[in-house]
């Protein structure tokens, strides 16, 4: 079955510092969603990318996929302490579900 | 435009007991899917409304249940509470079915407490 692994479970980086997270899985996907959690509360939906396409941006954010690979990563370029969250990636296969990964937990240290 | 409300915030409960959390989504949208949350299991779906219908659901027992509303407003219900069901219940809209090529807008959640 469909799911999602992230790599690393756990970053700490420095203010100002670039944060790449990882996204695997393992059956074809319409597309892959990345969200932010802070601590206790709701997500937030970061960046959408649709399975043809290879690369999005949005401000500080830059999201890849690699379909061969069955791989995305997220960037977040100039980490701030507000980046402080877990980062999720979230897998539509094709409206039969939307599997969410276990998420990597980012600590940007002021 | 308000954003996706879940009340209550906050629950506690007692084991047996049973439960109603109740999601109010965007204006607008008409799917509404559920989630738990725990440190254990991660996210994992409940089920998903469509324009009152369920339109998918999760591997859980038949004690979750839920329903959509004409208004779209949604609840679930959860019936004789155990331990395990501690968790933070997650509410999520979407313009059309699912996540597909909209993404979700979810609200804060409700955190039940079983004791």
């Amino acid at each position: 079955s469909q799911q999602g692994e992230e790599d690393p479970q756990a970053l700490s980086i420095q203010e100002g510092e670039n944060a790449t997270m990882n996204c695997s899985y393992k059956t074809s996907i319409n597309n892959l969603q990345w969200y932010r959690q802070n601590s206790g509360r709701g997500l937030v939906h970061l960046i959408l990318i649709r399975s043809n396409e290879r690369e999005k941006h949005s401000g500080r954010l830059r999201v890849t996929l690699d379909t061969s690979k069955k791989s995305s990563s997220l960037l977040i370029t100039a980490s701030r302490a507000a980046d402080t969250a877990s980062y999720f990636c979230a897998l539509d296969n094709y409206g039969q579900n939307f599997v969410f990964g276990p998420g990597t937990r980012l600590s940007v240290l002021p | 435009k308000a954003g996706v409300t879940q009340t209550p915030r906050y629950l506690i409960k007692t084991r047996g007991q049973q439960v109603t959390l109740s999601c109010s989504p965007i204006s607008g949208h008409r799917s509404v899917s559920w989630y738990q949350q725990t440190p254990g299991q991660g996210l994992q779906f409940l089920f998903e409304y469509f324009s009152e219908t369920q339109r998918n659901k999760g591997n859980f027992p038949g004690r979750f249940s839920g329903r959509q509303f004409s208004n779209s407003r949604s609840e679930m219900n959860v019936s004789t509470l155990e331990l395990g069901d501690s968790a933070l219940y997650l509410c999520a809209s979407s313009p059309g079915t699912g996540a597909n090529n909209y993404g979700y807008t979810f609200g804060s959640g409700t955190r039940l407490t079983v004791v």
